[in-house]
């Protein structure tokens, strides 16, 4: 089973922190996802990447930059948090060959802005 | 664009009742679907997908038919058990998506004794 591994697994800040998601992967896939998962909404796409210094926008970027640094990692950084910020963020890997590629989900972060 | 309708977004039943959770897409290609399931504190995972030979895939005693007519993959499975309890979401992707996978808004299944 693919392993991508995400911290912290909770974190704390104020309105107008400083945040930075991490995300890492050993499975050698192409492609990274950030998402944002909130009762009603399901499951939203932030940003993903398929390569290390490639960056695509998704569906609810505003407030959120991310990094591809290497293959292996992926970083979400918040860096004016807002309330609305608050929500539970998964990372997933996906090897990228062909559009029936499954994704592998990291056990998520829980973020709260107060 | 592409885009995936879940319209129930909470299913209540009792143990033993067949279950089925819907779902309709939208696609310009023909799309790949998919059943993610995610239980209580944990990620989401992959339940089952669909073939491209048409072949109807089937997971856990969970299968799914993809009809391109009526452009639905409805989750069927013959008999619940207490253990189904989760959050079910229905996902899509196709060539032109460049590996994006796009969600429902998922559904969550309540199975009681």
């Amino acid at each position: 089973e693919a392993a991508v591994t995400q911290s912290p697994r909770n974190k704390v800040t104020v309105t107008g922190g400083n945040v930075t998601l991490s995300c890492r992967q050993t499975n050698s896939h192409n492609y990274m996802y950030w998402y944002r998962q909130d009762t009603g909404h399901g499951l939203r796409l932030i940003h993903y990447s398929y390569g290390a210094g490639n960056l695509q926008i998704g569906d609810v970027p505003d407030g959120y930059k991310a990094t591809r640094t290497t293959q292996e990692d992926f970083f979400l950084l918040l860096e004016l948090a807002s309330p609305s910020q608050t929500s539970l963020y998964f990372c997933a890997s996906s090897p990228g060959q062909g559009s029936n590629e499954r994704l592998f989900f990291g056990h998520g972060t829980k973020l709260s802005v107060l | 664009g592409d885009s995936v309708t879940q319209t129930e977004g909470l299913v209540t039943l009792t143990e033993g009742l067949p279950v089925m959770l819907n779902c309709t897409y939208q696609s310009t290609y023909s799309p790949f679907l998919f059943w993610y399931v995610q239980h209580l504190n944990e990620a989401p995972k992959l339940l089952l997908k669909s073939f491209t030979d048409n072949k109807r895939p089937e997971h856990q005693g969970f299968h799914a038919t993809l009809h391109k007519s009526s452009s639905s993959f409805h989750l069927q499975k013959s008999s619940a058990q207490l253990s189904d309890s989760a959050l079910y979401y229905c996902a899509l992707s196709d060539r032109d998506s460049n590996n994006r996978i796009f969600f429902g808004d998922g559904t969550q299944l309540v199975v009681k004794p």
